[in-house]
């Protein structure tokens, strides 16, 4: 069965910690995103990778660190820098050019 | 960046009604895509178009992409309140994708 998966479901830390968000695709996509999401708000992009080993800051990056070391997974730590961390948690792949983008269910991170 | 204003925020309408959602852009779109959210859920695509003065239909969905290729519009024909959600477009943006604020539709039985 393909498609991307996010770890955990909800998410709640304590102000201060870093915090890993997983994201995993088997769908063989090059490309994976990352958009943050406010109540009753759009997506806003925070970094994207079109290939291994290699990521671009998006429009909100402050406060955020992504790697891409294999191709299936792209991680963002969501550091203590990030003022307003709670929020929830997009992770997105496509197939290089194609831009058609498959989401994954998302993760709630809530910061106490 | 390139930014699409999408409009309206929101819409609430009677079961049976109509509902339109407009994308605009200031500069020429490449191509233009349409996502559906439902309450507590992650974006689904819906749609791409990719000509001008192109219109599309899914049963009771119509996507239409302006002629100058700057606008573009989802109508939903009698609305149910499986239509309920977040209604977003999004456009090509170099090797990322840039989403509308996006529209959220409620439906009242």
């Amino acid at each position: 069965d393909g498609g991307i998966t996010q770890s955990p479901k909800y998410l709640f830390r304590k102000e201060g910690q870093n915090v890993t968000l997983s994201c995993e695709q088997n769908l063989n996509h090059d490309a994976m995103y990352w958009y943050r999401q406010d109540p009753g708000q759009g997506l806003r992009l925070i970094y994207y990778s079109q290939i291994v080993n290699d990521f671009q800051k998006g429009d909100i990056a402050e406060g955020y660190s992504v790697s891409r070391e294999k191709k299936e997974s792209f991680p963002l730590t969501v550091t203590s820098a990030q003022k307003n961390p709670t929020a929830f948690y997009l992770c997105a792949s496509t197939i290089q050019g194609r831009g058609e983008q498959f989401f994954g269910p998302g993760t709630r991170l809530t910061v106490l | 960046g390139q930014q699409v204003m999408q409009i309206p925020q929101y819409q609430h309408v009677q079961e049976g009604e109509d509902f339109t959602t407009y994308c605009n852009s200031s500069t020429t779109l490449s191509n233009i895509q349409w996502y559906k959210q439902r309450p507590g859920g992650h974006p689904v695509f819906l749609i791409q178009l990719v000509k001008s003065g192109e219109v599309k239909k899914q049963k009771r969905l119509t996507f239409q992409f302006g002629e100058a290729k700057k606008n573009s519009s989802l109508h939903i024909t009698a609305t149910q309140t499986t239509d309920v959600g977040t209604y977003f477009c999004a456009e090509p943006n170099n090797n990322d994708m840039r989403f509308g604020a996006g529209t959220r539709l409620t439906v009242k039985p």
